[in-house]
């Protein structure tokens, strides 16, 4: 079965740096792969989606990539502010177009 | 809001009640999912229902029981529950359509006493 790292359980950064999440799957490349935002005590919310056909994707402060090759995609914020401070979850698909895989997370964490 | 609305918030239950859970969402999704979110572990997909069928069963006990009665709606009925239960239970929908994005619940936050 798929399997999904995520590289760190928690990352602390500086206001104004970027922080980059990397994601780590085994088995087979999944069509796309989804980033997920979540707050404590609150449900995920979408982000973005990249397909396997695409090696990089852009909205406001976050990028994406995903590298099919060495089976991994990274995920950037620029910029970044004390309120990007959450939870990031990667996530595939796994055979069935939309049946979702996540991984466990990383806790970001902006300071001042 | 999400779109998705799950209720209750938060729930406490013995091991001998029956409870059930609540998600409606009205954004002409088609596909509907239950996921069981537990602490230092990844989210844990439980059901899936496309066009109000069920098309998933991640190897749920059955003291877990899902219905979804049409498109807009999913609950979770619960029952004889343990303590090891307790948990986030977040209900999700989609279009059921490659690449699409999944829009949560705030989620369910479940005490099994």
């Amino acid at each position: 079965s798929q399997k999904i790292e995520q590289n760190s359980e928690a990352l602390n950064i500086q206001e104004g740096k970027t922080a980059t999440l990397t994601c780590n799957y085994t088995n087979y490349s999944p069509a796309y792969l989804q980033w997920y935002r979540q707050d404590p005590g609150r449900g995920p919310v979408f982000l973005l989606l990249i397909r396997e056909n695409e090696k990089e994707k852009r909205k406001e402060r976050l990028k994406v990539t995903f590298d099919t090759t060495l089976k991994q995609s990274l995920f950037h914020i620029t910029a970044s502010q004390p309120a990007d401070s959450a939870t990031y979850l990667c996530a595939l698909n796994t055979g069935t177009a939309s049946k979702l895989t996540f991984g466990t997370g990383t806790r970001l964490q902006v300071t001042l | 809001e999400t779109g998705v609305t799950q209720t209750p918030r938060h729930l406490v239950m013995g091991m001998t009640n029956k409870k059930s859970l609540k998600c409606e969402q009205h954004l002409g999704h088609n596909a509907m999912y239950w996921y069981k979110q537990s602490a230092k572990k990844p989210l844990e997909l439980m059901f899936v229902y496309n066009f109000k069928e069920q098309t998933e069963n991640n190897s749920v006990p059955s003291r877990f029981s899902p219905e979804c009665p049409n498109s807009s709606h999913l609950f979770l009925h619960l029952h004889t529950l343990q303590p090891e239960d307790s948990a986030l239970y977040l209900c999700a929908s989609s279009q059921d359509q490659a690449g699409s994005g999944y829009t949560f619940g705030s989620g369910t936050r479940l005490t099994v006493v």
